[in-house]
């Protein structure tokens, strides 16, 4: 029964390789998140997500797509991988609305580029 | 620029000790402010909000928050420290777009390593 759930947790691969990281989420929420966790903890919006509207953050290289087949899954999508985008990736998800705006994360996806 | 500041790398306190970790935030709108923990190789955990009404606010685990509006801070307490309060803990502020609109991004501070020890 968990919330979000990513896959896959764990993922190396070689520089210039495409790859896609899946996220899911069983709350019910309309608003899905994708986040870069660096190594130095620092955690960065990447882009934001629901039926009707993307917002993208101007600092994402657009080699990184999201994804969304339907309103519970939001898979992210990388083009010619670089060693600069190892990291711990994180799926979130929300219900936009009057007292919530809570986010709940997936447990992360560490991507290593070698 | 909407921002968040969270002025200690770490804390270290003693078991059984009070313990505060501090945020400071900056924002363009209605502060809408979050605390998480992450442990160790773990997702982020929502520990507790603030949208409005009592500016302290109780939430997961006995951790409770301080909202002060004069002094744009939102300090994340404890009464009694616990080893498995041991953590890093994120204060984050909900994003107001331009000109509003439905999405609210969080930005985080840099994060707080609490450590307790017995």
């Amino acid at each position: 029964d968990t919330a979000v759930s990513q896959t896959p947790k764990y993922l190396v691969t070689q520089m210039g390789n495409d790859k896609s990281i899946k996220c899911e989420q069983n709350l019910g929420h309309d608003t899905m998140y994708w986040y870069k966790q660096d190594s130095k903890k620092f955690l960065k919006i990447m882009f934001s997500y629901n039926n009707k509207e993307l917002i993208i953050n101007e600092t994402v290289p657009n080699r990184f797509s999201p994804k969304s087949p339907d309103k519970a899954h939001l898979n992210l999508h990388i083009n010619s991988l670089e060693l600069g985008d190892s990291a711990v990736y994180f799926c979130a998800s929300s219900q936009q609305g009057v007292g919530s705006y809570e986010q709940y994360f997936g447990p992360g996806t560490r991507l290593t580029v070698t | 620029a909407q921002s968040v500041a969270q002025p200690e790398d770490q804390v270290n306190v003693a078991e059984g000790n009070p313990l505060t970790v501090k945020c400071t935030y900056s924002v363009s709108g209605n502060p809408y402010l979050f605390w998480y923990v992450q442990y160790p190789n773990r997702g982020l955990q929502f520990l507790l909000k603030y949208i409005t009404g009592d500016n302290l606010v109780k939430g997961s685990y006995g951790f409770e928050a301080e909202f002060n509006k004069s002094q744009t801070s939102f300090h994340l307490k404890k009464p009694s420290a616990l080893v498995s309060d041991s953590a890093l803990y994120f204060c984050a502020v909900r994003e107001w777009a331009m000109g509003g609109g439905s999405q609210g991004n969080l930005i985080f501070g840099k994060g707080t390593k609490l450590s307790v020890k017995p």
